[in-house]
């Protein structure tokens, strides 16, 4: 799988949008993008994912660019409970039949 | 759905004993992975089953860590004997092969404690 890029960490103001960039420069054309995220103490918990469109959910929007070459994750209005470290993953196909390797991510902070 | 869960939520045990770590997915998953969490080493993946099979166990560290999934709502990771460097949060997650998403739900980990 590709490796992904993510700056160590961030912080952002609550109620602003939080953008998180990742960097996977090498990614396949058949690889997907991943976000997850870690909330202290508790196990990743899954975000989002998309091959070339933009996507969103009630939680997030993730912008690929056209390259693909790499990726931003958006909370829209971040508050305290986004406080996590926010991981990039790529992975061969949307199945679970590839496995998940986790890189060391970005902790975002988010202050009042 | 109650999720992944894992028991215990806490371990200490001395060096020597044999631990084991007990995870039921989620009913209908098929896939079962088990990973580790360190400061030193962030998240590292064991090993991973499908269908009760195990697909890939590159990740367990030595001969002293073995997995089962006996069944499809039960799996086990068992460290004998066990050493302080164990120590760190395994966690268990689960995922349907073939699923839309792909997406792993995790369980909230146990805590290890080799002294």
């Amino acid at each position: 799988d590709a490796k992904t890029t993510q700056p160590p960490s961030m912080d952002c103001a609550e109620g602003r949008a939080a953008n998180l960039p990742c960097n996977h420069s090498t990614i396949s054309g058949n690889e997907y993008v991943y976000w997850y995220r870690q909330i202290h103490s508790q196990g990743p918990q899954y975000i989002i994912h998309g091959l070339k469109n933009n996507e969103t959910n009630e939680m997030a929007s993730l912008i690929i660019t056209e390259d693909r070459k790499s990726s931003t994750l958006i909370l829209p209005h971040a508050t305290l409970r986004d406080t996590a470290v926010y991981y990039c993953i790529v992975r061969v196909g949307s199945s679970s039949a590839s496995k998940i390797i986790f890189g060391s991510g970005t902790r975002l902070s988010i202050r009042p | 759905d109650a999720g992944v869960i894992q028991s215990p939520r806490h371990e200490v045990t001395e060096m020597g004993q044999e631990v084991t770590l007990r995870c039921k997915p989620i009913s209908g998953h098929n896939s079962l992975f088990w990973y580790r969490q360190t400061m030193m080493r962030g998240l590292e993946l064991l090993i991973y089953f499908n269908n009760n099979v195990p697909i890939d166990d590159s990740g367990m560290p030595e001969d002293r860590f073995s997995a089962k999934m006996p069944n499809a709502s039960f799996s086990t990771l068992k460290i004998q004997p066990s050493e302080p460097r164990d120590s760190a949060v395994y966690f268990c997650a689960s995922s349907q092969l073939a699923s839309g998403t792909g997406s792993y739900t995790f369980g909230s980990g146990t805590r290890l404690t080799v002294v």
